[in-house]
């Protein structure tokens, strides 16, 4: 069965720090993987994705993620964090069978706050 | 391009009841799959529907069920609601024909409250 754990329940870093939020996952093969955003009361919105080749994925928001097969991790980065970044942030895996990648698996997690 | 709706927003029901929630993909979509998020497990999946069939299904009990309409519109119902049953449940959208992946668009979500 596939697995997320997001190590990091809450994350607080100051405006213009860089960020880091960990991913793991466990999954039989390379499968999708990708980190969601959400603002309170919102839905999720979608950062980035990795399916194959570069490992190094941009997405929006100036946010990019680094797929590890090594360490089955895919940790999101950004260099310089911006007030309006606060949200809990979720990564997500999906698998490549038959309708499974629309079956994503959900990590915990990671409340980030941002100090002014 | 509207986005994904969900109808109603907030829902407060009491033990025992039932409730149906109510998705409307973006035009063209044709899967939507719902989850569940609760504080203590999170975001699961519930199940997907494609062309008016179930086609994935996560593991909740059969008081969760769905259906889609033949214009891709989705619902969801939960019969005998259990306190348990409170929580954001989201729909989310995706053109979706075949094996491939294609990129979920997710609504605002109907908060559920039981008491």
């Amino acid at each position: 069965a596939q697995s997320v754990t997001q190590p990091d329940i809450h994350i607080t870093v100051s405006e213009g720090a860089s960020l880091e939020l960990r991913c793991n996952y466990s999954y039989g093969a390379t499968p999708y993987l990708f980190w969601y955003v959400q603002s309170p009361g919102q839905g999720l919105q979608l950062l980035l994705k990795y399916f194959s080749g570069d490992t190094l994925v941009q997405g929006i928001k100036g946010f990019e993620a680094e797929f590890k097969r090594s360490q089955s991790s895919f940790n999101l980065r950004k260099p310089s964090v911006h007030w309006s970044d606060a949200a809990e942030y979720f990564c997500a895996v999906g698998g490549k069978g038959p309708g499974s990648a629309r079956q994503l698996t959900f990590g915990s997690g990671t409340q980030l706050t941002v100090l002014p | 391009k509207a986005g994904v709706t969900q109808t109603p927003r907030y829902l407060i029901k009491t033990r025992g009841q039932q409730v149906t929630l109510s998705c409307s993909p973006i035009s063209g979509h044709r899967s939507v799959s719902w989850y569940q998020q609760t504080p203590g497990q999170g975001l699961q999946f519930l199940f997907e529907y494609f062309s008016e069939t179930q086609r994935n299904k996560g593991n909740f009990p059969g008081r969760f069920s769905g259906r889609q309409f033949s214009n891709s519109r989705s619902e969801m119902n939960v019969s005998t609601l259990e306190l348990g049953d409170s929580a954001l449940y989201l729909c989310a959208s995706s053109l979706a024909g075949d094996n491939s992946y294609n990129e979920q668009f997710f609504g605002p979500g109907t908060r559920l409250t039981v008491l």
